[in-house]
């Protein structure tokens, strides 16, 4: 059993295009998190929810809308795609917020 | 500002050897530090926790030190094998409760 799952893998779009990302983990942790890394392979935190709650938002445009409909999904949805929106955005979880992270495989995005 | 500063070179290292990574750390101040996996394509792995009052941690053939005063943390793979070939990343708490990744140093090990 999978235990954090990403749909989908691989992403191509066009620029100006709206698209989600899904986030599923079945390990019963309260804390979920979305992760930007980018072509110099730098991982960066974009948001985190306990219990479907937003708790971090770092500086990330608008366009970025995470929702989290129960604590086993954490869904990222992206407007308007830019370029520059072009990385590997992976999902996590753990048990509380800081805590040993389990990543999901990744969802590369290419934007057009 | 907070930093966290891995080595950006490859590590190549022939099999059977040591490899050794460093994280260093400024303006942080934090009760533990992780040390996670990354293979290519693919999400980052958990190895390895320390905690600020524990000097040494082993896992199997890793072993991480944890130097508070120096702000750096040592990770050894000992007996290194191809398959050690990745990515490491060290990760620290920021003062908002944020995981903060390092920007990873490659092993490369060659038989």
């Amino acid at each position: 059993d999978t235990a954090v799952s990403q749909t989908p893998k691989y992403l191509v779009t066009q620029m100006g295009n709206d698209k989600s990302i899904k986030c599923e983990q079945n390990l019963g942790h309260d804390t979920m998190y979305w992760y930007k890394q980018d072509s110099k392979k730098f991982l960066k935190i974009m948001f985190s929810y306990n219990n479907k709650e937003l708790i971090i938002n770092e500086t990330v445009p608008n366009r970025f809308s995470p929702k989290s409909p129960d604590k086993a999904h954490l869904n990222l949805h992206i407007n308007s795609l830019e370029l520059g929106d072009s990385a590997v955005y992976f999902c996590a979880s753990s048990h509380i917020l800081a805590d040993t992270q389990y990543f999901g495989p990744g969802t590369r995005l290419t934007v057009l | 500002s907070q930093k966290i500063e891995q080595n950006s070179e490859a590590l190549n290292i022939q099999e059977g050897k040591t490899a050794t990574l460093t994280c260093n750390y400024t303006n942080y101040s934090p009760a533990y530090l992780q040390w996670y996996r990354q293979d290519p394509g693919r999400g980052p792995v958990f190895l390895l926790l320390i905690r600020e009052n524990e000097k040494e941690k082993r896992k199997e053939r890793l072993k991480v030190t944890f130097d508070t005063t120096l702000k750096q943390s040592l990770f050894h793979i000992t007996a290194s094998q191809p398959a050690d070939s990745a990515t490491y990343l060290c990760a620290l708490t920021d003062s908002w409760g944020k995981l903060q990744f390092g920007a990873g140093t490659q092993v490369v090990v060659t038989p």
